[in-house]
Parts: structure tokens; sequence; C-alpha cells
């Protein structure tokens, strides 16, 4: 079955520090995203990509950089680490362009201390 | 304001019974998907619509563009059924913008 996985699955990280968060999906999709989910919010688009090589702001890319080097990977990057980034990160993959269905990764639970 | 509204925010039900989740949308949405956030924190797919209607077991979803709305009924609920509803509007681009989501707590 197609899937998307994410690691680490828990993060316990200092301010300052740098942080990487791994996507993989073999739903051969070209679109991933990242997303954070904090309480009282839904998900909030932070990168997206739409295939190897390319990576897009979303909503909230302030203090996050985006790898995508390859169809399966999709890395999110917190380069100097805060509190205010301590969250739940999820990955997703779709596809047909814009259109396509979302499927989600089981998300990370980041914690910047 | 918010461009994905969802109504209510929460909501109790007893098993057994029938209830209905709606999202207003004041963007151009062009599909809709709804999404079941488990109590584990895991996002399952529910229904992805374009205008139209859709039935899935007790589920069933409508997306009516023109009206800028979608709706989620639940007929029969279960405990199985509890957690937070997310619906998510498309605009024909890349992304999709979230409502806040509605909780839902089914109890025996």
């Amino acid at each position: 079955e197609a899937a998307v996985t994410q690691s680490p699955r828990n993060k316990v990280a200092v301010t300052g520090g740098k942080v990487t968060l791994s996507c993989n999906q073999t739903n051969n999709h070209n679109n991933m995203y990242w997303y954070r989910q904090d309480t009282g919010h839904g998900l909030r688009l932070i990168h997206y990509s739409y295939g190897a090589g390319s990576t897009e702001k979303g909503d909230i890319p302030d203090g996050y950089k985006a790898s995508r080097p390859s169809q399966e990977n999709f890395s999110l990057i917190l380069e100097l680490a805060t509190p205010s980034q301590t969250s739940v990160y999820f990955c997703a993959s779709g596809g047909l362009g814009g259109r396509g269905e979302q499927y989600f990764g089981p998300g990370t639970r980041l914690t910047v201390l | 304001g918010d461009k994905v509204k969802q109504s209510p925010s929460a909501l109790s039900l007893q098993e057994g019974t029938n209830s209905a989740l709606r999202c207003n949308f004041s963007i151009a949405a062009t599909t809709v998907q709804w999404f079941l956030q488990n109590p584990r924190g895991s996002l399952m797919n529910l229904f992805y619509l374009v205008p139209g209607t859709k039935e899935n077991g007790r589920l069933k979803s409508a997306f009516d563009s023109k009206e800028s709305y979608s709706t989620l009924h639940i007929r029969d609920a279960q405990l199985e059924d509890s957690g937070t509803y997310f619906c998510a509007a498309g605009t024909g681009g890349y992304k999709v913008v979230f409502g806040s989501g509605t909780r839902l707590l089914v109890s025996p």
C-alpha cells in the first residue's frame, strides 16, 4: 500500500540547534507538503514542492527551509530552532497537479527547549 | 476572517444518533477534502470531492461550489467516530486551506 512515512517521530532539540525532519513517500506523487499543527489551529502550510529539485514557500515559511532531492523524499530544515517552532509537523503527498488528493504521514512531534 | 470556517467547533453525540458537520468557504473552492484526525493524531482521508456528493458506509459528504459550502453527515454514530474532523479547500493551485476542525465525542 502506498504510504507516507516520517522520521523521527519524536524529537527534542535545543534552542539554536539545527533540526532536520524527513519524509518519504511511495505514492509516486509529484507534490509534497510540510505542515505544522498547533492547538487551536488547523494545519498550516510551511513549504511545498511540485517535483524533485523544486521547493516553494507556503503560508508560514519563516525560519524553515525545505529540500526535495528526489521524487520520494522531502525534508524540512530548521537551521536555528526556536521554542516557537515546538509543534507537530505533518508531511503529505499529492498528485494530479493542484487538484490532487493529499495523503498524510503520521506526524513528528518536535519540542524545542 | 477565516477562509474556511467549520461548524460546530465541538460536538457531543450519543451512539446511534446522526449529525452533520459543515464547512463554509470565503474562497473560490474547487475541491474539498475531509479528514478525521483520530485520538492518536493520525489524519485519515474520508472524502475527496469535486462539486457533488459521495457516500461511504455511514458517512456522506456533499460539496456545493456555487453556494461555497460542504457538509459531512454521520449516520448511526459509533465510538470510533470520535476525533477531530477537518475540511480542506483547494482552489486549483497546489495549496489547500484547512479549517480549524470540529471535535467530535461519541459517548455510549
